[in-house]
């Protein structure tokens, strides 16, 4: 089943903070985060494993709580560079489960 | 190669016609994904590859979809008898494997921009 991220929307002003949440309703053994600028194809970002790790890139960061099945990705001090759209991908646990990608929040910073 | 290649970038057909849209894997990557991203949507997946062999094709929206790749590599989608709701950016993506944390990170080509006039 594919993943829900939540909200689908956010606009922020350059140097606020962001949290962007992905649920899933399996048990999962990663999950993968992409970021989508406009008119360009998807960037991984970071990858979490089970295990409730926290990883860190720049300033953006993310945590993975298998027991709730969830991941948070985390912006701080939003950059204009940030904007874009930001996919999470689930996969889950036993078995060739291909990783399926949420739905995508899309992120606007202004200046 | 250095990345994921598709082509062409562009294609402008008329109501019809057949397409064909192809994908150059990274070298060395057994998984190949083809989605399907309409203006300001998300990913819609269509098929995934495993080498040659396509287990779930529960994506393609009809049977004018086929996809097929060969020697584990170049990939090939084809939408035949094309309608204006076919037009889209089709995007391909590779894996070294399909599971197993790092080793399915995907990486994506540039996309195919498909208009169907």
């Amino acid at each position: 089943q594919q993943p829900v991220q939540s909200p689908q929307a956010v606009i922020l002003r350059e140097g606020e903070d962001a949290v962007i949440n992905c649920s899933s309703s399996k048990a999962l053994y990663s999950v993968h985060w992409y970021r989508q600028k406009h008119g360009e194809a998807p960037v991984f970002l970071m990858i979490l494993l089970k295990g409730g790790e926290q990883k860190g890139h720049d300033k953006i960061s993310a945590s993975f709580n298998e027991k709730k099945q969830q991941s948070s990705l985390y912006l701080t001090a939003s950059q204009l560079s940030y904007s874009g759209t930001y996919f999470c991908g689930t996969e889950g646990v036993g078995g060739a489960q291909k990783l399926v990608f949420g739905q995508g929040t899309r992120l606007t910073i202004n200046p | 190669g250095a990345g994921v290649s598709q082509s062409p970038s562009n294609k402008v057909t008329e109501k019809g016609k057949d397409v064909e849209l192809r994908c150059d894997p990274i070298s060395g990557h057994t998984a190949l994904y083809w989605y399907r991203q309409s203006l300001g949507q998300g990913l819609e997946f269509l098929i995934y590859f495993q080498g040659n062999s396509a287990p779930d094709k529960s994506g393609l929206p009809s049977d004018r979809f086929s996809a097929e790749r060969t020697g584990g590599s170049v990939s090939t989608l084809t939408i035949q008898r094309t309608q204006q709701e076919d037009s889209a950016v089709y995007l391909c993506a590779s894996s070294y494997t399909l599971t197993g944390g790092a080793k399915n990170i995907q990486y994506f080509g540039a996309g195919t921009r498909l208009s169907v006039l």
